[in-house]
């Protein structure tokens, strides 16, 4: 069974542009969730995304979004990048509303120069 | 709100000795409670949860956790650690309602010297 995957590994940027990061969930895991973890710190949570609908969200500015697609695989898109968003990106999938454990992919490491 | 705890930046352990790392919670309904680790450069792997039933709960790699509600702690204990154990800790709680979402703690930095 193919885990998580996300893609890319690495996303360099510089302060303003714009970030996409994707997310293939576990074959048959309808929700996806995302976190940032910036260096040596815990996981904040960013959104979470159940057949389609965001359920839940975190505290974080509107330039932070996302959509799921109907394969449920996931994007997370950041505008007008700021420094402070250097961070490695987690995404994770679960079967169903979230009751049961989440699978985390290796996430994406993006840099703002 | 839920959240939770985990008080311990970072847990030292001598190989053979048992470990324990520190999780408490609080939520308005009935508590979902998850451990997991994480290695450099990778994301997390889950270790054991508790829904609901026995106290004592058994994970993967030899781990435990033992659910406390009246003190509303979640500990992870192992008996006897390994140096590869060594890597960051998470504890996450999420409360019955279906919108809920997963808090994590701060994470634990577990170092077992050989």
């Amino acid at each position: 069974e193919a885990g998580v995957t996300q893609s890319p590994t690495h996303l360099i940027k510089t302060r303003g542009q714009q970030a996409t990061l994707r997310c293939s969930p576990i074959s048959g895991h309808t929700s996806v969730y995302w976190y940032q973890q910036a260096l040596g710190l815990g996981l904040q949570f960013l959104l979470w995304y159940d057949e389609g609908e965001e359920r839940n969200r975190g505290n974080f500015p509107p330039r932070f979004s996302g959509r799921q697609f109907p394969n449920y695989s996931s994007e997370l898109n950041v505008n007008a990048l700021e420094l402070e968003d250097s961070a490695l990106y987690l995404c994770a999938s679960s079967p169903g509303t979230g009751f049961q454990p989440q699978h985390f992919g290796d996430g994406t490491r993006l840099s703002i120069l | 709100a839920q959240s939770v705890a985990q008080p311990e930046d970072q847990v030292n352990v001598a190989e053979g000795n048992p470990l324990t790392v520190k999780c408490t919670y609080s939520v308005s309904g009935n508590p979902y409670l998850f451990w997991y680790v994480q290695y450099p450069n990778r994301g997390l792997q889950f270790l054991l949860k508790y829904i609901t039933g026995d106290n004592l709960v058994k994970g993967s790699y030899g781990f435990e956790a033992e659910f406390n509600k009246s003190q509303t702690s979640f500990h992870l204990k192992k008996p006897s650690a390994l140096v590869s154990d060594s890597a960051l800790y998470f504890c996450a709680v999420r409360d019955d309602s279906s919108a809920s979402k997963i808090i994590f703690g701060s994470g634990t930095r577990l170092s077992i010297r050989p």
